[in-house]
């Protein structure tokens, strides 16, 4: 069974810092890696996919790693801004059968202070 | 491109009441989930619709969830009767492609539900 886990399950930086969010799970047999955001109150907003060949992805500040074999992935914020404020969920999808669903961790809540 | 959209945003109702939620998804998407999500925990899986059949169920408690797609676009889930611990946020999510395991999928707003 897909297990999920993100640490820490709360962060606070100060406005400006670099910082690492880290997601681990334990099948590695995945098709793809997502990484969301969960403001307060709203739905999830994806923000990078990494296919199971890929080993990172970029947007802007965001970077994502994959790791299949050891089961890891992790996002790199740069230069972190108040806005960057919210809970960040990781999530797998499986690789057998035909169905889509997403197996998440229980998210990492960043604070940015300014 | 219009996102998903979801109805109602908020729902309070006592416990063995019934409560009802829709999705509209992003047009054009075959396929459509519906998540819940507790308090302080990552969505979980409820029900996975491909046009309007279902492809797991797996999770959803079958004696007082029920969820529909009618003619393979908007759905409904329905909770009959309500108990406490289904106070949560029902996400509904979307998907283009048949082969769903390789696609992003797009979430609503969510519709949180307290049950009293």
């Amino acid at each position: 069974k897909q297990e999920v886990t993100q640490i820490p399950a709360a962060l606070s930086v100060p406005e400006g810092e670099n910082l690492v969010l880290n997601c681990s799970f334990t099948d590695s047999a995945i098709y793809n890696l997502q990484w969301f955001r969960q403001d307060p109150g709203k739905g999830l907003t994806s923000l990078l996919l990494i296919q199971s060949s890929q080993r990172e992805q970029t947007s802007g500040r965001l970077n994502a790693s994959l790791d299949k074999s050891s089961g890891r992935s992790t996002l790199y914020i740069a230069a972190s801004q108040p806005g960057d404020s919210a809970t960040y969920l990781c999530a797998v999808r499986r690789h057998s059968g035909n169905t889509g669903k997403l197996i998440f961790g229980q998210g990492t809540t960043l604070q940015v202070k300014p | 491109e219009a996102g998903v959209a979801q109805s109602p945003r908020y729902k309070i109702i006592e416990k063995r009441q019934s409560v009802a939620f829709w999705c509209n998804p992003i047009s054009g998407h075959a396929t459509l989930y519906w998540y819940q999500q507790i308090l302080g925990q990552g969505p979980k899986l409820l029900i996975q619709f491909q046009n309007n059949g279902v492809v797991d169920d797996s999770q959803l408690p079958k004696d007082r969830f029920s969820a529909e797609r009618l003619k393979g676009v908007d759905s409904t889930l329905k909770i009959q009767p309500a108990k406490l611990e289904d106070s949560a946020v029902y996400l509904c999510a979307s998907s283009l492609e048949r082969n769903p395991s390789y696609n992003e999928q797009f979430f609503g707003p969510g519709t949180r539900l307290t049950v009293l």
